[in-house]
């Protein structure tokens, strides 16, 4: 089945710091690509919808300029955290649909850790 | 707004018996609906879906039902094994034929008893 892959699968940072998170459709391509975040014991939260050479859809409520999200190629989408803050620990997960759409493939997700 | 949630946060099942987790969800205009494990640590992994002129789909050991008189779809596992211990989220996607963005419930956790 398609495979989508998701790099780092964690990484601990300093407040201030900015963090990049990749995701790569690995034996497909992908015009589109979902960002969620996931809190502990929580569910999938939608965060943005990158859309390839064009400007990404923030869900209401998710600041744009905080989550920089950047889709160049068919293959890949990377969301940057920038300024990252303790508030912003959490888990994202990036996901890419089937060709027909019906469907959804998710990374395996990155463990953000700010301290 | 729209919303899918489910009914039960936790379950517990013994070893053997089948199980049946339960979600609610308040747009009735979604025709697709999905159902995903996730493991502790890992990304969502793709169950079985249903799509909204169906009422039943069966696949390898699980059953979805959908029934939208009351906006309701289950996911029944039989003969529960230990490696089904996860968290279930039900989702939603009005689009089924695009791109569109999948919506998840609040998600059950299930753990099997020995």
């Amino acid at each position: 089945g398609a495979v989508v892959s998701q790099h780092p699968s964690w990484v601990i940072c300093k407040s201030g710091t900015s963090v990049k998170i990749e995701c790569r459709s690995l034996d497909f391509q992908a015009t589109t690509m979902f960002w969620y975040r996931q809190f502990p014991k929580q569910s999938l939260m939608l965060m943005a919808t990158s859309n390839e050479g064009s400007k990404a859809t923030y869900e209401q409520g998710v600041e744009k300029d905080k989550f920089l999200i950047n889709h160049a190629s068919l293959t890949l989408s990377t969301l940057t955290v920038t300024s990252a803050h303790p508030e912003d620990s959490s888990f994202y997960i990036c996901s890419a649909p089937s060709r027909g759409g019906e469907k959804l493939f998710f990374g395996s997700g990155t463990q953000l850790s700010v301290l | 707004g729209e919303s899918v949630g489910l009914h039960l946060p936790t379950l517990s099942v013994q070893e053997g018996d089948n199980s049946i987790i339960n979600c609610a969800y308040s747009n009735s205009a979604s025709d697709y609906f999905i159902w995903y494990k996730q493991e502790s640590g890992k990304g969502p992994q793709f169950i079985i879906d249903i799509r909204s002129n169906m009422d039943k789909r069966q696949g390898q050991r699980v059953t979805v039902l959908l029934n939208k008189t009351v906006k309701h779809l289950s996911l029944q596992i039989a003969a529960t094994q230990p490696g089904d211990s996860a968290v279930y989220f039900c989702a939603e996607n009005s689009g089924y034929s695009s791109a569109s963005k999948i919506i998840f419930g609040s998600g059950t956790r299930l753990s099997i008893r020995p």
